[in-house]
């Protein structure tokens, strides 16, 4: 199959907390993953990226590292700030043209 | 750059009344092109993508349907809106090859009363 599985939320962390967000997927091929962050009111915009195994992709902070003996790209951050509230969104591009994507994980970051 | 614009932003449409969602993408040729629909509190549904100018591939059955008429044009459209058809539409594109990610336009909120 083509799933992709993530942390159920919501999550709320203290600012200054760590923060990781699990994400599996179904090993297919060699597919390129990504992060995506939606804020309240707007579109998906892409965090972060991996293309091949053992790729970290980085971003505002942020790392995942792309897994293939555990088909894992868990998106770790080791200061959350408010501003990071937001739902979190793995992804996978297998080949060709289709996305897949986790459920999201809604996260709250309190002062 | 590339940018990507879907309009409108925000809609209130009745029961049984027709839809028409628009977005263009700017700054590329050729791109695939993808509508999403995102219910409340929820994960993202791909409901059509195009890999050209009128070529749709439908990935959940309904009574949406989606144009390409242009190359960077993308169109969703509804006869006869359902309740159920409310919620956060997006369209998206990506360039070809398994590498490139996908960039979303700003969304456009659905609400049918």
């Amino acid at each position: 199959g083509n799933s992709v599985t993530q942390m159920e939320g919501p999550v709320t962390l203290s600012e200054e907390a760590f923060l990781t967000i699990n994400c599996t997927y179904t090993a297919t091929g060699y597919p390129s993953l990504f992060w995506y962050v939606q804020y309240p009111g707007e579109g998906l915009q892409l965090l972060l990226k991996a293309t091949k195994a053992d790729d970290k992709g980085s971003n505002k902070g942020f790392e995942a590292t792309y897994r293939k003996e555990t088909t894992s790209f868990h998106l770790e951050k080791g200061s959350v700030q408010v501003s990071d509230s937001a739902v979190y969104f793995c992804a996978r591009r297998p080949t060709g043209n289709q996305f897949y994507f986790g459920t999201g994980t809604s996260l709250t970051v309190i002062p | 750059s590339q940018t990507i614009h879907q309009w409108p932003a925000t809609l209130v449409q009745p029961v049984g009344s027709p839809l028409s969602l628009e977005c263009t993408v700017e700054g590329t040729s050729n791109p695939n092109l993808y509508w999403y629909r995102q219910a409340a509190g929820r994960g993202l549904q791909l409901l059509f993508y195009s890999v050209g100018i009128g070529q749709i591939s439908s990935e959940v059955p309904q009574n949406l349907s989606a144009s390409r008429p242009q190359d960077r044009q993308f169109i969703l459209s509804s006869k006869k809106l359902l309740l159920s058809d409310s919620g956060f539409y997006l369209c998206a594109w990506s360039g070809q090859g398994r590498t490139g990610e996908l960039f979303f336009g700003e969304g456009s909120r659905l609400t049918v009363l």
